[in-house]
């Protein structure tokens, strides 16, 4: 059972670019969470999705930061013209239905993204 | 609204010594806690999950204690090895059923060989 997968792992973008980054969730989770660690800083939560649906995107900066859970394919986190300050690390989580297990997230390697 | 705070913010200590890394939160209402490990540029790796209603939980070396009524927990690492090397990273889990993780700034180890 392959992990949370996200890709890519690296991403340079210059200012004023999109940047998306794609997040497969664990075989059978239907919940995907997304958060931010900015350097020398924790993960801060940003979007929690599930299928086409966004549950809370109290996270998210008010502009430019957008993110969806298509029926079919990954989850994207789409940040548009991007600025230096979005220079971070970007996780994604998934977990299984909340019906069931221990609710445990579990996360993907990250993708890095650099603005030049 | 709820913080995490993780004391040391960094720890070199040489191999074979036992330690213990510190994680404080301001709200007892939580719903379970989490000890993450983290490579340099990679993941996060789950260590040990505590539901709020267990004291602690142990895996090989490791062993993680709640303490709610007090906003607190620990990681104690039995025999450090080189190899323990990372940052790790303390999550708590708010008691309302929500599923955002609310994560301190990490700790990060040094084992010297």
């Amino acid at each position: 059972n392959a992990g949370v997968m996200q890709n890519p792992r690296h991403l340079v973008r210059r200012r004023g670019q999109e940047a998306r980054l794609r997040c497969s969730p664990m075989k059978g989770h239907s919940h995907v969470y997304w958060y931010r660690q900015l350097p020398e800083e924790g993960l801060k939560f940003m979007v929690y999705l599930q299928k086409e649906n966004i549950i809370d995107e109290s996270g998210m900066p008010k502009e430019r930061f957008s993110a969806e859970f298509p029926k079919e394919g990954p989850s994207i986190l789409r940040i548009q013209q991007v600025v230096r300050g979005d220079s971070a690390a970007y996780f994604c989580a998934s977990s299984p239905r909340l019906a069931e297990g221990t609710y445990e997230q579990y996360f993907g390697p990250g993708t890095r993204l650099t603005v030049t | 609204k709820q913080e995490v705070t993780q004391i040391p913010a960094a720890l070199s200590v040489p191999e074979g010594e036992n330690l213990v890394l510190n994680c404080s939160f301001t709200d007892s209402a939580i719903y379970n806690l989490q000890w993450f490990r983290q490579d340099p540029g990679k993941g996060l790796t789950s260590l040990l999950l505590i539901q709020s209603s267990q004291r602690e939980q142990t895996s090989g070396r490791l062993n993680a204690s709640l303490d709610k009524s007090s906003g607190r927990s620990t990681l104690y690492i039995a025999a450090s090895q080189p190899g323990d090397s990372a940052t790790y990273l303390c999550a708590v889990r708010r008691g309302d059923s929500s599923y955002k993780l609310i994560f301190g700034s990490g700790t990060r180890l040094l084992v010297r060989p």
